[in-house]
């Protein structure tokens, strides 16, 4: 059974710091990491997505990846209000990271506070 | 503008009625998907297709069907729905062959009701 753990929060955040947002897997196949944003009745949206080890940067978000620990991150710096939503985590043994084989973690509900 | 297109997006009925949720993509995604969202549960896949005619259960397809006649569509028929059906659902699809970068498109939801 493959399983994404995340932490449930809710993680609250002063506005302007860095959030930061952890995710681990059991699946040491997997291939394929992603970081979805989720507004409270809104469908996910995709916001990172990582292949390899290391850093991957996009605006203010951060996405790490650890292979050998089975651990994905995501760091939000200079956090804004509008950043308080659900991350979502979710992890795909295909390197292609097609719809069929992503499991999603519960999501860990952000708060960030003005 | 690409997009999957779920309906009906709200949706209350009765246990036993049956009701289909339609999803249609107008981006020739190979890849098509149905997930359900609990409270505490998280993202769930129920079934999945890989290609017209090629169908796959997900991690919970109990008392859902499915079916992939055209491409673009993808609808999720639930024949005896019952309360523990009860969920927000969501499409999505996917192109496959992009290697990394392939994108999931997810429809707005369809809150289903059973009661």
């Amino acid at each position: 059974q493959k399983e994404v753990e995340q932490n449930s929060g809710p993680l609250s955040v002063p506005e302007g710091a860095i959030a930061s947002l952890n995710c681990t897997y059991s699946d040491r196949g997997s291939q394929s990491f992603f970081w979805y944003r989720q507004y409270s009745g809104k469908s996910p949206e995709l916001i990172m997505s990582i292949y390899s080890n290391g850093d991957k940067e996009d605006g203010r978000f951060t996405a790490q990846l650890n292979k050998a620990s089975q651990y994905v991150s995501l760091l939000i710096r200079d956090s804004q209000p509008s950043d308080s939503a659900t991350y979502l985590c979710a992890v795909n043994p295909d390197p292609g990271g097609g719809a069929d084989g992503l499991t999603f973690g519960k999501g860990t509900h952000l708060i960030i506070q003005p | 503008e690409a997009q999957v297109t779920q309906n009906p997006r709200y949706l209350i009925t009765v246990t036993g009625k049956k009701l289909t949720v339609t999803c249609s993509q107008n981006m020739n995604h190979e890849y098509m998907s149905w997930y359900r969202q609990d409270p505490g549960l998280g993202l769930r896949q129920i079934y999945y297709s890989m290609n017209v005619e090629v169908t796959d259960k997900g991690d919970v397809p109990e008392g859902y069907k499915v079916s992939r006649k055209e491409k673009r569509n993808f609808p999720l028929i639930l024949e005896s729905p019952s309360p523990n059906q009860t969920s927000l659902y969501f499409c999505a699809s996917s192109l496959w062959g992009q290697g990394a970068g392939n994108t999931i498109y997810f429809g707005e939801g369809s809150w289903l009701t059973v009661v």
